[in-house]
């Protein structure tokens, strides 16, 4: 079935530190990939949406500049978080639908997240 | 703005015990509604899938319905086992295909052998 992969799964990192994380399709082309964020104890809170060879579109409440966003390929979208401080650390996780079989009413599929720690 | 809601927070039942989580959503004109489990530091994963023409979904000893007049969802789980101990959440898609998920918080449950 479709798989999405996020890599890496855990950061560790000192504030200041650019960090990506990446979201790959593994089996399916996605034109449109979203990205959400957990803090402790909540739900999962759409952050982004990004969009293959356009720029993304962004929540209210959600810096662009600081969490950058490229969808360059219809397998692969990258966030980036810059200049990280201890508030960013959080859960960071990325979905895919695989629209080109059976369409949009297909089951978003997750990828495994990305644990970011701002020390 | 669509809003979803889940009841309880947490459970906490024996072993073997046939439990009904409950999800609500207050803007009725969804697409889809999908269950996920989510273990502890883990990502999502993908239980049942309703289509908003749809009345229910089986797979296993699990069973979601849904009433989109009434904006409700249930998620049945029979004869369930410590290994089901999870945070089970509710997500809802928007009318226009492909659009973000709106979740709920979740509910925590503990199966006690």
């Amino acid at each position: 079935g479709a798989v999405v992969s996020q890599h890496p799964s855990r950061v560790i990192c000192k504030s200041g530190t650019s960090v990506k994380i990446e979201c790959r399709s593994l089996d399916f082309q996605a034109t449109t990939m979203f990205w959400y964020r957990q803090f402790p104890k909540q739900s999962l809170m759409l952050m982004a949406t990004s969009n293959e060879g356009s720029k993304a579109t962004y929540e209210q409440g959600v810096e662009k500049d600081k969490f950058l966003i490229n969808h360059a390929s219809l397998t692969l979208s990258t966030l980036t978080v810059t200049s990280a401080h201890p508030e960013d650390s959080s859960f960071y996780i990325c979905s895919a639908r695989d629209g080109g079989t059976g369409g949009f009413g297909q089951p978003q599929h997750f990828g495994d997240g990305t644990r970011l720690s701002i020390l | 703005k669509q809003e979803v809601t889940q009841i309880p927070a947490a459970l906490s039942v024996p072993e073997g015990e046939n439990l009904v989580l409950n999800c609500s959503f207050t803007d009725s004109a969804i697409y889809n509604l999908q269950w996920f489990r989510q273990d502890p530091g883990k990502g999502l994963t993908s239980l049942l899938l309703i289509q908003s023409s749809q009345r229910e979904q089986t797979s296993g000893r699990l069973n979601a319905s849904l009433d989109k007049s009434s904006g409700r969802s249930t998620l049945y789980i029979a004869a369930s086992q410590p290994g089901d101990s999870a945070t089970y959440l509710c997500a809802v898609g928007g009318t226009s295909g492909n659009t973000p998920l709106v979740f709920g918080k979740g509910t925590r449950l503990s199966v006690i052998a």
